[in-house]
């Protein structure tokens, strides 16, 4: 089955930094890769997602890169605000395609 | 309703009891998912319905764990016997069906404290 790989577990910014998350994936055949966001005592909610056809794909201060070939993808965030502070999870459909596997997130923290 | 809700939205239990968590998907949506959330960590797939197909029971941890949904919408996630070590937060995603692709909609989970 599919394998998603996230790093860093932690991530530290000053306000007004770029922020970069990297996942990697096992299975050549995912075509569907989310972004959630999770903040305190809530659940995740997608907040940029990129498809296979695509290499980059951008929204306002957030942006993400697909390489198919090297089977990895991430998160940009620019212009950090204290209100990214959050735990960021990557995520591929796999083979079958009905389903989700989750990288194992990144706690991101903004400093004011 | 607006969202995927979720009850209750803490329980605590004595070890060795069965407990029940709850999901109201957003409506027309015919896929749902389970995902278990321990401490700081990542989401974990128990379970996944999709219409009236059998369900995908492959991330389920043992036979303590089951799960059912009635009329293709509430579903119920039943956890036998618990242990401390489920101990989690317990979330509940829809999705309006399994077509790849698809976003997940998640609820804000159920946390469950075995003491």
């Amino acid at each position: 089955g599919e394998n998603v790989e996230q790093h860093p577990s932690t991530l530290s910014v000053q306000e007004g930094d770029s922020a970069v998350i990297k996942c990697t994936y096992s299975d050549s055949a995912s075509n569907y890769f989310p972004w959630y966001k999770q903040e305190l005592g809530k659940g995740p909610q997608l907040i940029i997602d990129i498809r296979s056809n695509v290499g980059e794909k951008k929204d306002q201060r957030i942006a993400v890169t697909l390489n198919k070939t090297a089977k990895h993808f991430s998160l940009h965030i620019t212009e950090t605000q204290p209100e990214d502070s959050a735990v960021y999870f990557c995520a591929a459909d796999g083979a079958a395609g009905n389903k989700l596997t989750f990288g194992g997130g990144t706690r991101v923290l903004v400093k004011p | 309703g607006a969202g995927v809700s979720q009850s209750p939205s803490n329980k605590v239990t004595e070890k060795g009891k069965d407990v029940e968590l709850r999901c109201d998907p957003i409506s027309g949506h015919t896929a749902l998912y389970w995902y278990r959330q321990s401490l700081g960590q990542g989401l974990e797939f128990l379970i996944y319905f999709q219409g009236n197909s059998a369900p995908d029971k492959s991330g389920l941890p043992s036979d303590r764990f089951s799960a059912e949904r009635t009329g293709g919408s509430v579903s119920t996630l039943t956890i036998q016997r618990t242990q401390q070590e489920d101990s989690a937060v317990y979330l509940c995603a829809s999705s309006e069906d399994s077509d790849r692709g698809r976003e997940e909609f998640f609820g804000q989970g159920t946390r469950l404290t075995v003491v």
